[in-house]
């Protein structure tokens, strides 16, 4: 089984910053990566897949990178929408695996 | 527009069974892989179990492996999970979810709502 690693568990940033998550996977998983948002009460919502490809209707401000072991989804500038828990997954293998998740909260 | 709807959660006694239903609407139902993914409260994200569209592969988590099934009924557009001999560890939300294209392992575009299983006497 891939083990997905999120870090850090919560960030606390202020709207307008540029925020870094990162996931890391124990194998290799290529880029078959996607990236979730979740706000509370709601269900997962796709963000990103193949590592770096925006979901429709997924602002730019959201960029995926990475293959391979080690990836990023970067928000390049934090708006109050944007505050929730974001979940890496890895599709390489069976079983789906996703990461712990990382909260993003207002500092 | 895709959507999926869960139904059939409910509270229910350790070893007690359940089936859970999602309907779907707004896209050709049998050219989609399907998966169930559950939450444990205040928890992650748990991969549970897929069917490829036309149901003839599925796949399961070894968690709920032997006390799970997953199954669809795509001429009524619904797909079904079929739980037994459940435990206070199966509490959660069970979330339906529909993958871009027919064969699996992949990621899901669309989500329901989810709907809540809890177990405890």
């Amino acid at each position: 089984e891939k083990v997905m690693t999120q870090f850090p568990a919560t960030l606390s940033v202020s709207p307008g910053e540029r925020v870094t998550l990162s996931c890391r996977a124990s194998q290799n998983v290529n880029s078959n990566l996607a990236w979730y948002q979740q706000k509370p009460g709601q269900a997962p919502r796709l963000l990103i897949y193949s590592a770096s490809t925006r979901a429709t209707g997924v602002p730019a401000t959201f960029i995926g990178s990475g293959s391979g072991t080690e990836f990023t989804l970067t928000i390049s500038s934090l708006q109050s929408e944007d505050f929730a828990v974001y979940y890496c997954q890895q599709y390489n293998n069976w079983p789906l695996t996703f990461g712990g998740g990382t909260k993003v909260e207002i500092k | 527009e895709v959507h999926l709807l869960e139904s059939g959660g409910d509270l229910v006694q350790p070893g007690g069974s359940l089936r859970l239903s999602c309907a779907a609407s707004g896209f050709t139902f049998s050219s989609y892989a399907m998966n169930w993914v559950r939450q444990a409260p205040g928890k992650g994200l748990e991969w549970v179990s897929t069917t490829t569209g036309p149901g003839s592969t599925t796949y399961l988590s070894d968690s709920v492996k032997g006390r799970f099934t997953i199954s669809r009924d795509n001429s009524k557009n619904t797909l079904y999970l079929e739980m037994n001999s459940l435990r206070a560890e199966d509490t959660a939300i069970y979330y339906c979810a529909k993958d871009p294209r027919e064969s699996s392992p992949y990621y899901s575009d669309h989500w329901g709502p989810g709907t809540l299983v809890t177990v405890s006497s």
